[in-house]
């Protein structure tokens, strides 16, 4: 079955270390979307990617990288510089044109703790 | 401000009874609407989508309505079941220029349907 996976499922990170987050789609979508989610809030996006080789920073990119090596993996490095990482991470995959008519694929997210 | 809100924030109604969610947009210029569910710890899944011109989609036991001229938009549950115990989370794409849009999401309304 198509769709997008997300690994792992629960993260932990020590102070000042960078930690990366697995995203791989097999749908042939164009567009992957990193997002972020905290309670109370609605999602807010870090990084997008419209194309291979290609991405652009989001609302709240400080503190994220990312890569788009390859059409169906946009993986997530959330850096030592984020202060505040603690936060349900989710990745998302749409046709090209950001699906206009198509809705987003999510994956099942990645929860990230700060210890 | 491109704004998306919703309410109520937390419902509890029992097992077999209808309920309304309402959500709110202050986005322009407009897209599409998209209602998604996610469960506890999930990624969310896509309920419905409209653009300005649909009034009503349905989905099952959920049927969406869209109001563009007053910016209003409802998500309607007919004979709740337990299972659709979750977060409902509106989404307003914003459109700015081509094939590109920008989704703002909504904080959701925590759904919680009681034997």
């Amino acid at each position: 079955d198509g769709g997008i996976t997300q690994s792992p499922k629960y993260l932990f990170r020590k102070e000042g270390q960078n930690v990366t987050l697995s995203c791989e789609q097999n749908l042939n979508h164009d567009a992957m979307y990193w997002y972020r989610q905290d309670p109370g809030q609605g999602l807010r996006l870090i990084y997008y990617s419209q194309i291979v080789n290609d991405f652009q920073k989001g609302d709240i990119a400080e503190g994220y990288s990312v890569s788009r090596e390859k059409k169906e993996s946009f993986p997530l490095t959330v850096t030592s510089a984020q202060k505040n990482p603690t936060a349900f991470y989710l990745c998302a995959s749409s046709p090209k044109g950001g699906g206009v008519f198509y809705g987003y694929t999510f994956g099942s997210g990645t929860r990230l703790t700060v210890v | 401000k491109n704004q998306v809100e919703q309410s109520p924030q937390s419902l509890i109604i029992l097992e077999g009874k209808n309920c309304t969610l309402q959500c709110n947009y202050t986005v322009s210029p407009f897209s599409n609407l998209r209602w998604y569910k996610q469960d506890t710890g999930r990624g969310p899944v896509s309920l419905t989508i409209m653009t300005f011109s649909e009034n009503t989609k349905s989905n099952g036991r959920y049927t969406a309505t869209l109001d563009a001229d007053t910016k209003q938009s409802s998500l309607h549950i007919t004979a709740s079941q337990l299972s659709d115990s979750a977060s409902y989370i509106c989404v307003v794409s914003h459109s700015y220029g081509g094939a590109t849009n920008k989704l703002i999401f909504g904080t959701g309304t925590l759904l919680a349907v009681q034997p």
